[in-house]
């Protein structure tokens, strides 16, 4: 089963636009992840944020984890076409932090 | 590129049959994941190996089965194959072994099952 459920299932954007993608999750976790899956390929991690941390960046990318609604969000700034994929979030839980488990994805569309 | 090698990159075979997929993690990490992606399934964690010892189990069927060698390279064995099998098989590694941090992923083997 999964753990996180991310929304909306899918986004289309214009270049240029900024792109979130909200991820909840049912349990107690260690850390939160996101990666990125282009079409049928490996999936590549963008970002992690612990549970005592409320925010991050790197990049384009800004993370935010609310741990008292069990939820985080994925904001992708000044999106370009190749931002065009799906995006994950991760989560281990405490006790079994060797699991980690993906989210439903969101399907990103950036249009040039 | 991640640095994980899968092989064979495409599969594909009959119902019943047996397959195995080879997975050479990143050079250093200890730890490799097997992971299962289906359209009505989505990312499923199958296995966890770290250092040639199981570690974590997930949704893995009694089917399946995998190793981690003393090269550190791991196998995940498919048996009596089913339609429903037909998937991309991922593997992943990390230097870690008891605390998540962020995991390398292959480029997949893709199992056809007909």
């Amino acid at each position: 089963s999964q753990q996180g459920e991310e929304d909306p299932q899918a986004l289309s954007i214009q270049e240029g636009e900024n792109a979130t993608m909200n991820c909840s999750y049912k349990t107690s976790i260690n850390n939160l992840q996101w990666y990125r899956q282009n079409s049928g390929r490996g999936l590549v991690h963008l970002i992690l944020i612990r549970s005592n941390e409320r925010e991050k960046h790197s990049g384009r990318l800004r993370v935010t984890l609310d741990t008292s609604k069990k939820s985080s969000s994925l904001l992708i700034t000044a999106s370009r076409a190749a931002d065009t994929a799906s995006y994950f979030c991760a989560t281990d839980a405490p006790g079994a932090t060797n699991k980690l488990i993906f989210g439903t994805g969101t399907l990103l569309a950036v249009q040039p | 590129d991640s640095g994980v090698t899968q092989t064979p990159k495409h599969l594909i075979t009959a119902t019943g049959q047996r397959v195995t997929l080879r997975c050479s993690p990143r050079s250093g990490d200890l730890s490799v994941y097997w992971y299962q992606q289906s359209l009505d399934q989505g990312l499923q964690f199958l296995i966890q190996y770290y250092n040639g010892e199981e570690r974590a189990k997930g949704n893995i069927l009694e089917r399946f089965s995998a190793q981690q060698f003393p090269d550190l390279h791991s196998e995940l064995n498919l048996s009596s194959l089913e339609l429903g099998d037909s998937a991309l098989y991922f593997c992943a590694s990390s230097v870690v072994g008891t605390r998540s941090g962020e995991l390398f992923f292959g480029e997949g083997s893709r199992l056809t099952v007909l």
